[in-house]
């Protein structure tokens, strides 16, 4: 079956530390990979994609993101958090024949100062 | 830009009453999406179309249907609405043989009473 997990479902870093979100995921076909951010209120904005070729891709707001094929993760990382990164963050995966985009249930991220 | 609008941010309807969501894509997108967003479940796609008067039951269907007449815009209805129907919903769009991205509206925050 197709699915995302994000095995974290609450986080809470201090401002100024590294941060990493986990996704992982089972896709029959080869997976399109996004993560998109959610501000208090608002729609989902991407983050960065991930299609083909270097495993390491760049996103806004100084986020990156590596595509593992051996361990169906696609990891979420910030070397130095902001206290405006507090959100929830979603992973997603798309690809074949359907135009569709398979969520995980969000990881909601807190910045203590 | 790509700019995706929904009609309301914020609706409080009575239970029984017949409610629309509306959402304009502006980008000539020829796939829409209905999501209902609920914490802790992540993103449910509720209906998507990819075409005009075309359209396909996502994962939770029940109690909603949908209209598109004109290719920029997509419509939610909830026929008879009920309490457990009070929810975010969120809109999307994206373009066929892209790169899956799909680019999201604000959201509508519905309380039905």
């Amino acid at each position: 079956a197709q699915s995302v997990t994000q095995p974290d479902i609450h986080i809470t870093v201090s401002e100024g530390a590294s941060l990493e979100l986990r996704c992982n995921y089972s896709y029959g076909a080869t997976p399109y990979l996004f993560w998109y951010v959610q501000s208090p209120g608002q729609g989902l904005q991407l983050l960065l994609k991930y299609f083909s070729g270097d495993t390491l891709v760049q996103g806004i707001k100084g986020f990156e993101a590596e595509f593992k094929r051996s361990q169906s993760s696609f990891n979420l990382r910030k070397p130095s958090v902001h206290w405006s990164d507090a959100a929830e963050y979603f992973c997603a995966v798309g690809g074949g024949a359907t135009n569709k985009l398979i969520f995980g249930t969000g990881t909601l991220l807190a910045v203590q100062p | 830009d790509v700019k995706v609008t929904q009609s309301s941010r914020y609706l409080v309807k009575r239970t029984g009453e017949k409610v629309f969501l509306e959402c304009v894509q502006d980008m000539d997108h020829e796939n829409m999406f209905w999501y209902r967003q609920d914490p802790g479940l992540g993103l449910r796609l509720i209906y998507f179309s990819y075409d005009v008067k075309m359209k396909e039951k996502g994962d939770i269907p029940e109690g909603y249907s949908v209209s598109r007449e004109k290719k920029e815009r997509f419509s939610l209805i909830l026929e008879s609405a009920s309490t457990n129907q009070t929810s975010m919903y969120l809109c999307a769009s994206s373009w066929t043989g892209g790169s899956y991205e799909q680019y999201f509206g604000p959201g509508t925050r519905l309380t039905v009473t």
